[in-house]
């Protein structure tokens, strides 16, 4: 298996452009979620999806943010407008409903200047 | 609110040493506690997955506790190695297995 796939690994913007950041989970896993990791506040939960359906979006922080998964394998989170503060790393993870142990993908490493 | 500690920030040894990095939690009520290694610039590698009615499990050189009650997790690693040098972050997921609470994690360093 591939593991989680992110993409891109790596993405520089201006600010007040749009950016979509993309993950395709583990084959078979039924949850997914969105993490953000930045040096101050470390890695927080920005989203969680079960069976394709938004569970838990408390940790999104703004309305410029948001999180869709129109399939089993695939599922994107969007910014827009991107602003500076919104650098960071992006993580994505799946699991098994069953077991809930996580599986990161590498991350997207997003610089907004 | 679930908060999650990891201490030390940081820990440098030799090449060799038996080391343990320590994990507390505030609330007791969790599902399970998985403990990842993260290296410079990565993602996270899943290292130890202890199910909340577990007390311990081991893969090779590491070993992981979990005492519930106390809310504390330990990670122990036997006879450390310079490839072990890594950002080890210990999280605790709630009840629900909604959610995934980290620590800001222990930097490891191990000089050969």
């Amino acid at each position: 298996d591939a593991g989680v796939i992110q993409s891109p690994r790596h993405e520089v913007t201006e600010m007040g452009q749009e950016v979509t950041l993309r993950c395709k989970p583990i084959s078979g896993h039924n949850s997914l979620f969105w993490y953000r990791q930045t040096m101050m506040r470390g890695l927080e939960l920005l989203i969680y999806f079960n069976n394709n359906v938004p569970i838990d979006d408390s940790g999104m922080p703004e309305d410029r943010f948001s999180a869709k998964m129109p399939n089993a394998s695939f599922s994107t989170l969007k910014i827009q407008p991107s602003e500076p503060r919104d650098s960071a790393v992006y993580f994505c993870a799946s699991s098994l409903v069953a077991t809930h142990e996580q599986y990161f993908g590498p991350g997207t490493r997003l610089t907004v200047t | 609110k679930q908060e999650v500690t990891q201490i030390p920030a940081a820990l440098s040894v030799p090449e060799g040493e038996n080391l343990v990095l320590n994990c507390s939690f505030t609330d007791s009520a969790i599902y399970n506690l998985q403990w990842f290694r993260q290296d410079p610039g990565k993602g996270l590698t899943s290292l130890l997955l202890i199910q909340s009615s577990q007390r311990e499990q081991t893969s090779g050189r590491l070993n992981a506790s979990l005492d519930k009650s106390s809310g504390r997790s330990t990670l122990y690693i036997a006879a450390s190695q310079p490839g072990d040098s890594a950002t080890y972050l210990c999280a605790v997921i709630n009840q629900a297995g909604t959610a995934l609470i980290f620590g800001k994690g222990t930097t490891l360093s191990v000089s050969s």
